[in-house]
């Protein structure tokens, strides 16, 4: 079954550097999502993003946050300046549509440590 | 506003019995969508079940089914022959209709942390 794809697992910054996390989609999907999950606490929607831009964001999605698809396979998040409430578990989703019924299938997330 | 409730933050279950995570939703929008993902120890988000809220039946999926109960608005999700494998965090989550083509965000509620024992 095709999957979300997500590097690295792991990521290890300093505050105040720069990060780009990585994803690559499920190839026929047209829809594609960045979620962030802090350590015990709930699913969080960062952005989605459709034809090449943005579609929705949510306040948390502030100007450190920009996501590119910079060619036909990756999509990417970059936190320009991370804090150390950037530290979290961050989820890419693809879906093939955007209507109510379609599922998001998920990576397996990169665990972004910020000390 | 949309809002997903998870009223359970943890579960106990014996090996091969039912278990029913609860789930209830508020929204005002007539058409919309609710998903139950499973989030193991290793961290990835795997879908389980969706159900529209236009479906007549209780979606099921293997072992897996939702107790919809729109009035209510509740979504809970059953987990028959409860297996060590099911010990995982659950989220139920929703999707409200999108009608302008714009994609709309899956709400997830704070989840609920099921552990199966032998």
């Amino acid at each position: 079954e095709p999957e979300v794809t997500q590097t690295p697992s792991h990521q290890v910054t300093q505050m105040g550097q720069e990060v780009i996390l990585r994803c690559v989609p499920i190839s026929n999907h047209l829809y594609f999502y960045w979620y962030r999950q802090i350590l015990g606490q709930k699913v969080e929607f960062l952005v989605s993003f459709y034809n090449n831009e943005i579609s929705e964001k949510s306040e948390i999605f502030d100007d450190q946050f920009s996501v590119e698809r910079p060619d036909g396979s990756n999509f990417t998040l970059k936190i320009r300046s991370t804090k150390l409430e950037d530290s979290a578990m961050y989820f890419c989703a693809s879906s093939a549509g955007d209507l109510s019924n379609e599922k998001l299938f998920f990576g397996s997330g990169t665990q972004l440590s910020v000390l | 506003a949309q809002k997903i409730t998870q009223t359970q933050p943890g579960m106990f279950v014996q090996e091969k019995e039912a278990v029913t995570l609860d789930c209830t939703y508020d929204t005002s929008d007539p058409s919309y969508g609710l998903f139950w993902y499973k989030q193991p120890s290793s961290g990835e988000m795997i879908f389980l079940i969706y159900q529209g809220s236009y479906d007549q039946q209780n979606a099921t999926e293997g072992r897996y089914s939702l107790n919809f109960q729109k009035a209510r608005k509740s979504a809970n999700l059953v987990i028959s022959a409860s297996q060590l494998g099911d010990s995982a965090m659950y989220f139920c989550a929703m999707r409200e209709m999108n009608y302008g083509g714009a994609t709309n965000k899956l709400i997830f509620g704070t989840g609920t942390l099921l552990a199966v024992q032998p």
